[in-house]
């Protein structure tokens, strides 16, 4: 069964940057064809897909168009582990932070990180 | 971008079929997977490729998916059914993954 552990400060100050880590267990972050994915949720912006990463070849990341000029996900493999890394925060991303396994259909879900940006 | 409309809710009394709609121009011709949260929890998939059950979902979850339309179907309702649903279509137009807005349920 494969489990994702989630971590990271649960409070960021504007314009500092939102930092999480996803710790893998059951699977290798190099799976072929798996994708390693950061979702987030807010009451105004509902489920949001930000990025993911994955391994064919060579390692390839994705960004959705509203956060690609700050965000960075990065995989570790010598952890089994995946970040993130939102610049510039606004209290805007301000929301429950979750990492996804999965490459159309996400079966597998951290449990959630609320991360509140506020001074 | 590619867009997905739900209703904002959904009630039905124990032991009713509930409906949950999923429009999308052309969604028929995409793969959508259905989500079900609950307060204070990660979403959990349902439904599959628009009809397949991942191990340890009841059989009374089924869903299909035609034309501009998908649905998610809840037979014979329960009380742990209240949850929010979401629709989830992979899109390669815009970014892969496209949630709908959600739909409340409320077992009456």
């Amino acid at each position: 069964q494969v489990q994702l552990q989630q971590s990271g400060p649960g409070l960021v100050k504007p314009s500092q940057t939102l930092s999480l880590s996803c710790a893998i267990s059951g699977d290798s972050l190099s799976s072929d064809g798996v994708a390693w994915n950061w979702i987030r949720q807010s009451p105004s912006r509902g489920l949001e897909w930000l990025g993911r990463t994955y391994y064919k070849s060579k390692w390839v990341t994705d960004y959705a168009f509203s956060v690609k000029s700050r965000l960075l996900i990065t995989p570790d493999t010598s952890k089994n582990q995946f970040s993130l890394q939102l610049m510039s925060v606004t209290p805007d991303d301000t929301a429950v932070y979750y990492c996804t396994r999965g490459w159309e259909a996400l079966l597998f879900w951290g449990r959630g990180s609320l991360v509140t940006v506020s001074s | 971008s590619y867009g997905l409309t739900q209703p904002p809710s959904v009630s039905e009394a124990p032991g009713e079929t509930a409906r949950i709609t999923c429009g999308g121009n052309n969604i028929g011709r995409k793969s959508v997977h259905w989500y079900q949260q609950k307060p204070g929890q990660a979403p959990v998939l349902v439904i599959s490729y628009d009809r397949d059950r991942p191990s340890g979902i009841p059989e009374r979850f089924s869903g299909s998916n035609s034309g501009d339309t998908a649905t998610l179907t809840i037979s014979r309702v329960e009380a742990g059914d209240e949850a929010d649903y979401y629709c989830q279509v992979w899109d390669t137009s815009s970014n892969p993954v496209v949630f709908g807005g959600g739909t409340k349920l409320t077992v009456l």
